[in-house]
């Protein structure tokens, strides 16, 4: 079954420090990617995605992400992240042609000001 | 992007009783939409997709005369808990797509059965 793994639960990070988050996925076919973040008390909104072409893409807010498709990755970066990046991030995977999103764990991101 | 509402925000309601869960896309029609649970600490995980005009599609596990779903409408899908038992308590996600593939997320339902 496919499925989706984020292998950073927890992390702290001071101000203007560089962030990356990691996401692997296990399925051999076609592949939609998305990282999805959750403010605190706030619904999830749409970081990023990736459908096809440049394996690297920007999001919002300063966010990218690269695929690495011979790794299955999908890892979330950011060059100096702001107290304001204190969220949950979620990676997530369509396969085929569904629209079922399969959701990693979530990462909590604390960034301490 | 789509904007998702959900109504109530949360209930607390008696074990036994029934909660019924509203989203509604407020500026797209939506033949499809998506329901998701999170438990604390946990993933959101998919429990059925609601289709318009017909029958839910229920991920494995997830019973489908415990958790109705009726999309009676392309704005509007319910979620039914029957009899609900404190175990069913979580937070109740929808979510929709427009042909984009991406799907925009409700704001969720906190449900607490005492």
């Amino acid at each position: 079954a496919q499925s989706v793994s984020q292998h950073n639960h927890h992390v702290i990070l001071s101000e203007a420090a560089s962030l990356e988050l990691g996401c692997n996925y296990s399925y051999g076919g076609t592949v939609n990617l998305f990282w999805y973040v959750q403010y605190p008390g706030q619904h999830l909104q749409l970081l990023l995605k990736y459908f096809s072409g440049d394996p690297l893409v920007k999001g919002i807010k300063g966010f990218e992400a690269e695929f690495i498709k011979s790794k299955f990755s999908f890892n979330l970066r950011k060059p100096s992240v702001q107290w304001s990046d204190t969220a949950e991030y979620f990676c997530a995977v369509t396969t085929d042609s569904s629209y079922k999103l399969i959701f990693g764990s979530g990462t909590r991101l604390l960034v301490r000001p | 992007g789509a904007v998702v509402s959900q109504h109530p925000s949360w209930v607390i309601c008696k074990s036994g009783t029934s909660v019924k869960i509203e989203c509604r896309s407020l500026d797209f029609q939506a033949t499809t939409m998506f329901w998701y649970r999170q438990f604390p600490k946990q993933s959101l995980m998919l429990m059925a997709t609601s289709n318009e005009g017909s029958k839910a599609t229920y991920e494995q596990g997830v019973e489908k005369d415990k958790f109705l779903i009726n999309h009676a409408s392309l704005t509007l899908s319910t979620l039914t808990v029957t009899s609900a038992h404190p175990e069913d308590s979580s937070f109740y996600i929808c979510s929709l797509n427009i042909a984009s593939e991406t799907q925009y997320f409700g704001p969720g339902t906190r449900l607490l059965v005492l």
